[in-house]
């Protein structure tokens, strides 16, 4: 069981907004940032999101992210089928003494 | 360019032991902290330890702690795991990853990642 909570899959039409949600606790998502990890089938990850809403460049900018007190999200808007992957939320917790992911969420574009 | 090369994974009995290695390129190794990070067969993914650059701060997952170690050498530009007393439960691939920066691995992302070694531990 992770100590970050994410829902196991999600899915969307083309076009169509989504969001991810990771839910978590006061020593971790409350206290820290949280990063957004992207896997694409086959893939490493890579990061989509870091310091809770910062893309890297090279992100497009249909990918967004925000956080509020134990819990983060992220958006993806105008959904394309390369966006078909695996999600993951990340932040540091203080109670384990180390980096905790959520469960991922395996994203379907229909 | 960045890159991230790991190599020394295999098929090892339980109980046996495997060192793996990282190397890096493109940056300045010394100055940033690096991390290892599992993900088992159809699973997500598992931190598993992390290293900040001069060695100063060393962290394990609960689930590897006394039986995995991690170093670095940084005149090789090198990052190691040693896995020792190994169990079925640790098959995954592993990778390899950077942080942002080089202090305490707590306060930064991970912004490049390897591209894995894999880990099968099986009699």
């Amino acid at each position: 069981q992770s100590a970050l909570t994410q829902p196991p899959s999600s899915s969307g039409t083309p076009g169509q907004r989504v969001t991810v949600s990771c839910s978590g606790s006061s020593s971790n998502i409350g206290s820290y940032t949280v990063n957004w990890y992207q896997q694409l089938p086959g893939a490493a990850p890579k990061v989509l999101i870091y310091s809770n809403d910062q893309r890297p460049s090279g992100v497009p900018d249909r990918f967004s992210g925000s956080k509020s007190g134990t819990s983060a999200s992220l958006a993806i808007s105008g959904l394309q089928s390369e966006d078909e992957a695996d999600y993951y939320c990340a932040s540091w917790d203080d109670s384990l003494n180390g980096w905790v992911f959520g469960g991922g969420t395996k994203l379907t574009v229909l | 360019e960045v890159q991230l090369v790991e190599s020394g994974g295999g098929l090892v009995q339980p109980g046996g032991s495997l060192r793996l290695s990282c190397a890096a390129s493109g940056f300045t190794f010394s100055s940033i902290a690096m991390t290892w990070v599992r993900q088992g067969p159809g699973k997500g993914l598992e931190w598993v330890s992390g290293m900040s650059g001069n060695g100063d701060f060393i962290y394990y997952a609960d689930s590897v702690k006394g039986r995995f170690t991690v170093s670095r050498d940084n005149s090789k530009n090198t990052l190691y795991l040693q896995m020792n007393s190994l169990r079925a439960e640790d098959t995954a691939v592993y990778y390899c990853a950077k942080f942002r920066g080089g202090g305490s691995p707590k306060y930064y992302h991970m912004d490049v990642w390897g591209k894995g070694t894999t880990v099968t531990v099986s009699s």
